[in-house]
């Protein structure tokens, strides 16, 4: 079943300004990581959380990781064109699991 | 030099016919996987196979089925394709280790489509 939930499904900002994703999750995690997927193209790895962290950061990327309200966030500052995609999160449980996917955030960043 | 290689890159074909999709990966990976993405996005794992072993399979039907000459490589053929089929099937890679415990590389994804 699946186990990530991002919101909202869908976000539009304008060039310049954060965008900020959520991700809900079900059960307990080993880790949990974001990609993000260009139009017609395969995803990309941004950045992995493990469920011993609270916070991380990548460049203009910040995710933070709370097990107990098990949610995670992904914020994008100073947001570029260039950041448009969708952007999904991936859990994976303790054990030989593998990733599930939540359906992702469409963003949108206008020039 | 890319890392995830798919081909094709596109694919239409009628029912009941069979193709396969091949995936090369030149990241010196143990572990690959196939991923299928529906017409709403949703990702969801089919395969995953760590040195040439298949180590999880999601329910997939058995017209499903992937193979793995060496651990660069790891095809997926399909029999007798149903409507049902028609998506974008993204291979992909990660170090060795536990399902899921590292970063995955995604190759650029398989459309298929089904008529």
């Amino acid at each position: 079943s699946q186990q990530g939930e991002e919101d909202p499904q869908a976000l539009s900002i304008q060039e310049g300004e954060n965008a900020t994703m959520n991700c809900s999750y079900k059960t307990s995690i080993n880790n949990l990581q974001w990609y993000r997927q260009n139009s017609g193209r395969g995803l990309v790895h941004l950045i992995l959380i493990r469920s011993n962290e609270r916070e991380k950061h990548s460049g203009r990327l910040r995710v933070t990781l709370d097990t107990s309200k098990k949610s995670s966030s992904l914020l994008i500052t100073a947001s570029r064109a260039a950041d448009t995609a969708s952007y999904f999160c991936a859990t994976t449980r303790p054990g030989n699991t593998p990733l599930v996917f939540g359906k992702g955030t469409r963003l949108s960043v206008i020039a | 030099d890319t890392a995830v290689s798919q081909t094709p890159k596109y694919l239409v074909t009628q029912m009941g016919n069979d193709k396969s999709i091949k995936c090369e990966q030149n990241l010196g990976h143990d572990t690959m996987y196939w991923y299928k993405q529906d017409s709403k996005k949703f990702l969801k794992i089919m395969f995953s196979y760590n040195n040439k072993e298949l180590i999880i399979n999601e329910t997939v039907p058995n017209r499903f089925s992937p193979k793995s000459p060496d651990k660069a490589h790891l095809n997926l053929h399909i029999n007798s394709l149903e409507l049902g089929d028609s998506a974008v099937y993204f291979c992909a890679s990660s170090p060795p280790g536990l399902a899921g415990s590292y970063e995955q590389y995604f190759g650029p994804g398989t459309r298929l489509t089904v008529t």
